[in-house]
């Protein structure tokens, strides 16, 4: 039973245009979002993060949209670069604990 | 600055022989998670601490598996009779008490042969 989905495992995207990573949810307690991103050999390091009472937070060249009735955030980057390429992966929590429910994550590659 | 460390970083073990995974947490973050990732998986949550409490496991951590935080600071995950499905990514990561982020360490990689 996959709470969080991201239907998408690869998405491939020229250097300075716009990447878009989608992500859905079934479980309509989740009230915080996140975005990780992860290299090989790495741990995943945080990227941004949205509460449920926003529909939209931005942070330099990462905007993360949350859309509560459809249950689905994106992460757009823009413009994306090289250094981009990564698994990314979207996680939800219910409140306090942030017990971190994730994705099976996006493969991101931004080709020069 | 020192972010989560784990050790060891790799381990390969036979069927049967028990493991133990060390996480050193960011020194003021008194949460504590464990996770597992399998290959083309995301994490899964384990198990967390709020200091050295043990406040929640999931149905994935069975009785093979036994998680502690003695004081509060590094923690301990161990397997014991290790089968070949425990053979994954396992990852530490911590938090502030109200912090909304996790920060994970590098992961240990367990291989069970």
């Amino acid at each position: 039973d996959q709470q969080v989905k991201q239907n998408s495992p690869s998405l491939s995207v020229q250097e300075g245009r716009i990447s878009i990573l989608n992500c859905d949810y079934t479980n309509s307690m989740f009230d915080y979002f996140l975005w990780y991103k992860k290299y090989p050999a790495e741990g995943p390091t945080f990227l941004i993060s949205i509460s449920s009472i926003k529909d939209k937070n931005e942070d330099g060249r990462f905007t993360v949209f949350l859309n509560k009735s459809a249950k689905h955030l994106s992460l757009h980057i823009v413009p994306s670069q090289p250094g981009d390429s990564a698994v990314y992966f979207c996680a939800a929590s219910v409140g306090s604990a942030r017990q971190l429910t994730f994705g099976s994550g996006t493969q991101l590659t931004v080709l020069p | 600055d020192t972010g989560v460390s784990q050790d060891p970083r790799h381990k390969i073990t036979k069927r049967g022989q028990n493991v133990t995974f060390r996480c050193d947490p960011i020194s003021e973050h008194n949460r504590l998670y464990w996770y597992r990732q399998t290959l083309g998986q995301g994490p899964e949550f384990l198990t967390y601490f709020q200091n050295e409490a043990q406040l929640e496991k999931s149905r994935l951590l069975s009785d093979r598996f036994s998680a502690e935080r003695p004081k509060g600071s590094f923690s301990t995950l161990e397997i014991q009779r290790t089968e070949q499905g425990d053979s994954a990514m396992y990852l530490c990561a911590s938090s502030e008490s109200q912090g909304a982020k996790l920060f994970f360490g590098e992961g240990s990689r367990l291989t069970v042969l």
